[in-house]
């Protein structure tokens, strides 16, 4: 069965620091890859997606995520964070079945 | 525009009871998932629907059902309701069928408490 797994739970930064989350996926054939983001009291929301092309992906605020075939991976990375991105993250694979199926989350807290 | 909304926002129920959550999409769009979401399992897909009609379904039981109705609103009903279900309960619409294809809109969910 399909699976996503974020090897943070929770990460605890400075402003100004870099971040990089991490997301491995299982499955073998061509896949779509996102990232969404839940800021407090708010929405899920879409931060990036890889379909095809480039595998490196520039998202919304700064954020951008690399896809790489050989690792299972798309890792989401931001050069430097802000305390307005203290949020929940998650990685999710589209499955075969055309649902989204997501990873557990990585929540993320900037400190000022 | 609207943004996707879902009613109510919170719920409490007993044991052997059951619910119904109601969702409203985004106008024009026309697919409606539902997801679980709870602190161990993450989220969780249910099941979708598109021009009234469910396109998946997740690995849950058979007491948890939807339904979509002309005007793309969906309903989710939970049966025979287990502490278990204890959830905050997603509703995500796109213009097309499919989440992994389309980008989804969330609601804001409905916090259900099974006492």
């Amino acid at each position: 069965a399909q699976s996503v797994s974020q090897h943070n739970h929770h990460v605890i930064l400075s402003e100004a620091a870099s971040l990089e989350l991490g997301c491995n996926y299982s499955y073998g054939g061509t896949v779509n890859l996102f990232w969404y983001v839940q800021y407090p009291g708010q929405h899920l929301q879409l931060l990036l997606k890889y379909f095809s092309g480039d595998p490196l992906v520039k998202g919304i605020k700064g954020f951008e995520a690399e896809f790489i075939k050989s690792k299972f991976s798309f890792n989401l990375r931001k050069p430097s964070v802000q305390w307005s991105d203290t949020a929940e993250y998650f990685c999710a694979v589209g499955g075969s079945q055309g649902n989204l199926i997501f990873g557990k989350g990585t929540k993320l807290s900037v400190k000022p | 525009k609207a943004g996707v909304t879902q009613t109510p926002r919170y719920l409490i129920k007993t044991r052997g009871q059951q619910v119904t959550l109601s969702c409203s999409p985004i106008s024009g769009h026309r697919s409606v998932s539902w997801y679980q979401q709870t602190p161990g399992q993450g989220l969780q897909f249910l099941f979708e629907y598109f021009s009234e009609t469910q396109r998946n379904k997740g690995n849950f039981p058979g007491r948890f059902s939807g339904r979509q109705f002309s005007n793309s609103r969906s309903e989710m009903n939970v049966s025979t309701l287990e502490l278990g279900d204890s959830a905050l309960y997603l509703c995500a619409s796109s213009v097309a069928t499919g989440g992994a294809y389309n980008e989804q809109f969330f609601g804001p969910g409905t916090r259900l408490t099974v006492l």
